[in-house]
């Protein structure tokens, strides 16, 4: 039981630059988030699906892309780096009720 | 829009002592999360308050939900150095089909040998 896994762990990007960032939960939870977090700045929700083949956008959800083919992979997109998406991304994911989200191990993104 | 505020962002306290940490919302919820954060590493789930009144203790840690305040506390007995982190509140919202937690800035506790 892996809990939530991210990948990858760590990448440079250069400005213009496309990637995926992958989250996979074998919990079988429903719901599913995408942070991104910044220094003095907390955790901002970017996007979240309340089920497969759902999606709905957070608090900060430009510049970016999601989807939810299957259920235990969420899918984050980057389109066109830019240097303000430089950041740390946190996955996680949480049953029915939302009693409690679990957090993947993050991915360090650096956008150059 | 849901605010969280958490105070203060910053605790410096020396081992042995006793301190509180506010987390003040503005939007009716009954659900409120606690997590803690070590450097470098992701976020782990201290807490979860389901209700008003809602009192949940761990170890050195205590958390308390008055949703009539909106506010919880994170209390701290008798500090120990394995007890510094970044410690966040997160507020859930749920209006107009959304389902959402909103966090805090954190409070980041250094406590002093």
């Amino acid at each position: 039981n892996a809990g939530v896994t991210q990948t990858p762990k760590f990448r440079v990007l250069k400005t213009g630059q496309s990637m995926t960032l992958l989250c996979a939960q074998d919990m079988n939870h429903e719901y599913m988030y995408w942070y991104r977090q910044d220094p003095g700045m907390g955790l901002r929700l970017i996007h979240y699906s309340v089920g497969e083949g759902t999606t709905a956008k957070g608090e900060v959800p430009d510049g970016y892309n999601v989807s939810r083919l299957k259920k235990q992979n969420f899918l984050l997109g980057l389109e066109s780096a830019a240097p303000s998406q430089t950041s740390v991304y946190f996955c996680a994911s949480s049953g029915q009720g939302m009693r409690e989200q679990f957090f993947g191990p993050g991915t360090r993104l650096t956008v150059l | 829009e849901l605010k969280v505020e958490q105070n203060p962002l910053f605790l410096s306290m020396q081992e042995g002592k006793n301190y509180t940490i506010y987390c003040n919302y503005s939007t009716t919820s009954d659900r409120l999360y606690w997590y803690r954060q070590d450097p470098g590493k992701s976020l782990e789930s201290l807490f979860v308050l389901l209700s008003n009144g809602a009192v949940k203790q761990e170890g050195r840690l205590m958390a308390s939900l008055d949703t009539k305040a909106r506010l919880s506390t994170l209390h701290i007995t008798a500090a120990v150095h394995d007890l510094s982190a970044t410690y966040f509140c997160a507020v859930f919202y749920s209006g107009a089909g959304s389902y959402q937690l909103t966090f805090g800035k954190g409070t980041k506790l250094s406590v002093i040998p």
